[in-house]
């Protein structure tokens, strides 16, 4: 069964506090994505991943960086995090470099206060 | 700006009739994703698209590259069609998907 997991699935961090959500995915897939969603402005992509140690930044970096060491696993840090980054946190994944379906994890849930 | 252009932003069907959902772009795109979210949150891949058309059961989407929109059919719709729905457009040549607003279903018995 095909599948993005997310972990975890809500979180609570004081501003400044450091933050590391994980994203994996079963399929093999080259492209993985992370995507922050808030009320109204559907969903603004953060970073984007085409394999190991390959990179590139989205429409939104500013405040993270992204790891990705293994195909199946692409990690969002926020070092130091501000309360404006509380916002339902999507990760993603595609079979290659060219566009294709997108398949989402089920969301993270995060909260700085 | 709007890159992604949803309409409507809300909509309230009555179980059993037919609507249309709308996405215009002011981008390059050769490929339209639509999304459904469910009251949970969790997000489930509707259609991929190349310009043309698609079907899959009581949904069908249309992506017109050159007139830059796409469309989503729901006929017969049903309670458990509610959710907001996402069209994802791809700018051109980088493979990064850009999101509409979303449009906000809710189907009523």
């Amino acid at each position: 069964d095909m599948k993005v997991t997310q972990m975890p699935r809500y979180l609570i961090k004081r501003m400044g506090e450091n933050v590391l959500l994980e994203c994996g995915q079963d399929m093999s897939h080259e492209t993985m994505y992370w995507y922050r969603q808030d009320p109204g402005l559907g969903l603004q992509l953060i970073y984007i991943s085409y394999d190991v140690d390959s990179n590139s930044e989205g429409d939104i970096p500013k405040g993270y960086r992204v790891s990705r060491k293994k195909r199946e696993h692409f990690s969002l840090i926020l070092d130091s995090a501000k309360t404006n980054q509380t916002s339902v946190y999507f990760c993603a994944s595609s079979l290659d470099r060219a566009a294709e379906t997108l398949y989402f994890g089920s969301g993270t849930r995060l909260t700085v206060l | 700006g709007d890159q992604v252009k949803q309409s409507p932003s809300a909509l309230s069907l009555q179980e059993g009739t037919n609507s249309a959902l709308r996405c215009n772009f002011s981008i390059a795109t050769t490929t339209v994703q639509w999304f459904l979210q469910n009251p949970r949150g969790s997000l489930m891949n509707l259609f991929y698209l190349v310009p043309g058309t698609k079907e899959n059961g009581r949904l069908k989407s249309t992506f017109n590259s050159k007139e830059s929109y796409s469309t989503l059919h729901i006929r017969d719709a049903q309670l458990e069609d509610s959710g907001t729905y996402f069209c994802a457009a791809e700018h051109t040549g980088n493979y990064k998907y850009v999101f509409g607003a979303g449009t906000r279903l809710k189907v009523i018995a």
